[in-house]
């Protein structure tokens, strides 16, 4: 079993319709969660963060955990064109020092 | 507040030469990561760096990359020799002190093995 999983996709979803993006991972103990999102070609950058006490919004953007069942979600609404990309999710292990990456999903966004 | 300096952007590079890649961090920041990244797979840690001792080197392929942070600022990555399967984006991030931090990333050194 991956230490982060996501699936590959790509997810399709119209414009202005909300695009939902999971990832599980194996460590319960892990406490820091990340998404960034990557443009073809570019760096990932990073678009939110939470910790294990809590979701979080950011515009478009809501961040949500799962412990009991160890998934963790990106929701974005409203989507737009631009919103096409390949989103990474990153998990800090209960340790502290270790950040392990997903493979990342596609998403696609139809104008 | 100035990002994460890469350099080269790009490298082209014959099998069996060596190559190095420089890397400056966000200005306070500690802790200091390189990846490498394969086309459609996520980024994969080789070294991290807590100012300039080792945190975790388990995925650096040690007969080959050597990575050095001298002064707990600056970093160099180096591969010899090169192999083809190097072929990859090689990305710096760097991120305040501990590993539960978000991370920033420079805009990656593409590597291309001939």
């Amino acid at each position: 079993q991956k230490e982060v999983e996501q699936n590959s996709g790509p997810l399709s979803v119209p414009e202005g319709a909300i695009a939902s993006l999971n990832c599980t991972y194996s460590d319960r103990g892990s406490q820091s969660f990340f998404w960034y999102r990557q443009y073809s070609g570019k760096s990932p950058e990073l678009i939110m963060f939470i910790y294990s006490n809590g979701d979080k919004e950011d515009g478009r953007f809501t961040a949500q955990l799962n412990k009991a069942s160890q998934y963790v979600s990106l929701l974005i609404r409203d989507s737009q064109p631009s919103d096409s990309a390949t989103y990474l999710c990153a998990v800090n292990n209960g340790g502290g020092f270790k950040t392990i990456f997903g493979a990342g999903t596609r998403l696609f966004v139809k104008a | 507040e100035a990002g994460v300096a890469q350099s080269p952007r790009y490298k082209i590079i014959e099998k069996r030469q060596s190559v190095a890649f420089w890397c400056n961090p966000i200005s306070g920041h500690a802790t200091l990561y390189w990846y490498q990244q394969i086309l459609g797979q996520g980024p994969k840690l080789l070294i991290q760096f807590q100012n300039n001792g080792v945190v975790d080197d388990s995925q650096l392929p040690k007969d080959r990359f050597s990575a050095e942070r001298l002064k707990g600022v600056d970093s160099t990555l180096k591969i010899q020799p090169a192999k083809l399967e190097d072929s990859a984006v090689y990305l710096c991030a760097s991120s305040r002190q501990g590993g539960n931090q978000p991370q920033h990333f420079g805009d990656g050194t593409r590597l291309s093995i001939l």
